[in-house]
Parts: structure tokens; sequence; C-alpha cells
């Protein structure tokens, strides 16, 4: 079973729009990382957030924020006012205290059209 | 600060071939951990380093191997290259292990084409 799963495989949007990448998850640890990655065409990993599985409070950066649900095992994040430097691949991934591996989903596709 | 450096970036090799992939990591990171990137299969967990020592092995054949060195640089060795081997190898450092949730880091990777 996937540890992490990004159903979205592409997204496009038009500039300016408001675009939400789902991620879903699953662990039986109590204690997890939840984190995005953002990976442009130049094919380099770019860290975008990291969130604990004990702090559920929403998080805002500039136009991106993250929404963590334990309830529904999600972690979404989304992008206001889209813009064509947003278009990347967006991996979702997990890590578990007990564990010493690192889990992406498959990855969103996101097409920003100007 | 210098961000995860890997070497080479690009290598062509014939099957059965071996090869080794080198990374320094950002100065202070003591872990280390590789990933293979392929379109069929997305982002996959190779192994991680801490301290010299190998923590834990993703699902991958004893042909992949890796080791660090105690100024935390890593290398990746893959032997007896088969076509499927053709990926993108990305290394990634953190300050901490990947147990403890630290951010990881990631280099621009070596695309590895075997022929």
């Amino acid at each position: 079973a996937q540890k992490v799963t990004q159903a979205q495989t592409e997204i496009s949007v038009v500039e300016k729009e408001d675009v939400t990448l789902d991620c879903v998850y699953e662990t039986r640890d109590t204690t997890y990382y939840l984190f995005w990655y953002k990976q442009p065409p130049s094919g380099e990993l770019v860290f975008l957030i990291r969130r604990n599985s004990f702090d559920e409070q929403n998080e805002i950066s500039g136009r991106y924020s993250w929404n963590f649900q334990k309830s529904t095992s999600s972690f979404n994040f989304t992008i206001t006012a889209s813009q064509v430097v947003d278009s990347a691949v967006y991996f979702c991934a997990l890590s578990e205290a007990t564990g010493n591996q690192f889990y992406f989903g498959t990855g969103t596709s996101l097409t920003v059209i100007p | 600060k210098a961000g995860v450096t890997q070497t080479p970036r690009y290598l062509i090799k014939t099957r059965g071939q071996q090869v080794t992939l080198s990374c320094s990591p950002i100065s202070g990171h003591r872990s280390v951990s590789w990933y293979q990137q392929t379109p069929g299969q997305g982002l996959q967990f190779l192994f991680e380093y801490f301290s010299e020592t190998q923590r834990n092995k993703g699902n991958f054949p004893g042909r992949f191997s890796g080791r660090q060195f105690s100024n935390s640089r890593s290398e990746m060795n893959v032997s007896t290259l088969e076509l499927g081997d053709s990926a993108l190898y990305l290394c990634a450092s953190s300050h901490g292990a990947l147990r403890e949730g630290s951010p990881l880091h990631f280099g621009n990777g070596t695309r590895l084409t075997v022929t």
C-alpha cells in the first residue's frame, strides 16, 4: 500500500487562479512528519514545508498555505493566485519516528498557463 | 552555506559496468540519503547514512551500495549495471536523521544512462 497518495497526476490552471494539491498519507506511528517539496524543470527538489504530527495548525507563507487534518490523514497544499513560476512537480512526503525511510508520493505536475 | 553537491551531473555507462556517484552534504549535516527517480517508479528511497553507518535500505538489490566518510561525504555504487538502472539519482542531506523529521536538502542529481 502506498504510504503517500497524490491522486492528482497533472493539473493545469490559468494564471491567478487558486489551486489545491491533495495529499493523503498512511501511518501507524503517532509521531511522524509531513513535507512538501517542489521540483521545477531544472530538477532540484526544493523543500517547502514540514509539519509534525502534533501540530495541526494550518500554515500560510505568502501565496502558499497548507491544511493538515489528522482526522482525514490529509495534508493539502494550496497556491493562491498562481503564477507561471509555480509550474513544477510537487511532492508530498512522509517520515516516521520509528522508521528510517522517507516516503514520497507520486507527485502532481502543475502547469500554470499565462 | 554551500548546498548539496553531486558529481558527476551526467553519466553514460554500458550494461555490466559499475558506477560510483558522489555526494557532498551541506556543512554540518550528518545524514545523507539517496533516492532513485524514474518516470515509472517515481522517487524511491535507496538508503540513509548517518555518522558513517547505514541506517536503512530501501527495496533495492545488493548491487546498490553506499558508504559515508568521516567528513559526511557519501558515495553510492551500483555494480553490474542494468538498463533499468537508468535514472536520476538524488542525494539529500539533513542535520538530523530521517526519523527525526529533519527537512531534506537535495542536490541537483546525477543523470545515469545505461546503454
